[in-house]
């Protein structure tokens, strides 16, 4: 199930400056994004979602940027914290339906 | 903050035998679902279940596989006669509405 794709399995950023996480889907029908963070032994835990009605959502240091022509969504975070350092999920859902299909993941690391 | 539980972290059994794997979803959220991820994969859906009955499965879901919320606040899900390939993190979730789902931390499931 390729529907949702982060291509890097793993990225490193300086503190305080910005990470850049990448999603790419090939559903047209999905029509809502979610990002969830995951730390060891802990379940996702839930960050930041967009409709695919909107191109940006906002919540304080992290924002999601949607280009549905791409099919590509983004997650910024700034200023990047050592708290971030986690595996970041994207999960995408169609409408009308409930579950979640998610990318493999990309391992955020921050370092001081 | 209220957050969905998971017991046990971690449980063993051998293979044949049945497992019941036990949560406690945030006591407003009306949608609870099941997922797994297989150690190196992505997170799969299993099954999501609304007003006492399931509501959306995967192909996963099989024979197998059951859900039941037996009273006002738990929500099992029971695997009837274990493989190995079941040896996994299963997830459980519930939501308000259809987003965003949160997600508990899990347990362990090792077939022998």
């Amino acid at each position: 199930d390729q529907q949702v794709k982060q291509n890097s399995p793993s990225l490193s950023v300086q503190e305080g400056r910005i990470s850049i996480l990448n999603c790419d889907y090939t559903n047209s029908m999905f029509d809502y994004f979610l990002w969830y963070k995951k730390y060891p032994a802990e379940g996702p835990t839930f960050l930041i979602s967009i409709s695919s009605i909107k191109d940006k959502n906002e919540d304080g240091r992290f924002t999601v940027f949607l280009n549905k022509s791409a099919k590509h969504l983004s997650l910024h975070i700034v200023p990047s914290q050592p708290g971030d350092s986690a595996v970041y999920f994207c999960a995408a859902q169609i409408q009308g339906a409930q579950k979640l299909v998610f990318g493999q993941g990309t391992r955020l690391t921050i370092n001081p | 903050e209220p957050e969905v539980t998971q017991t046990p972290s971690h449980q063993v059994t051998q293979m044949g035998q049945e497992v019941i794997l036990r949560c406690v979803p945030i006591s407003n959220h009306l949608y609870f679902y099941w997922y797994r991820q297989i150690l190196g994969q992505k997170v799969e859906f299993l099954v999501s279940f609304y007003n006492n009955e399931i509501s959306e499965k995967s192909e996963i879901f099989d024979d197998q596989f059951s859900v039941e919320r037996p009273d006002g606040s738990n929500f099992t899900l029971k695997i009837r006669s274990t493989k190995l390939e079941d040896s996994a993190m299963y997830f459980c979730a519930s939501s308000i509405n259809r987003q965003p789902q949160h997600f508990g931390d899990g347990t362990r499931l090792s077939i022998l």
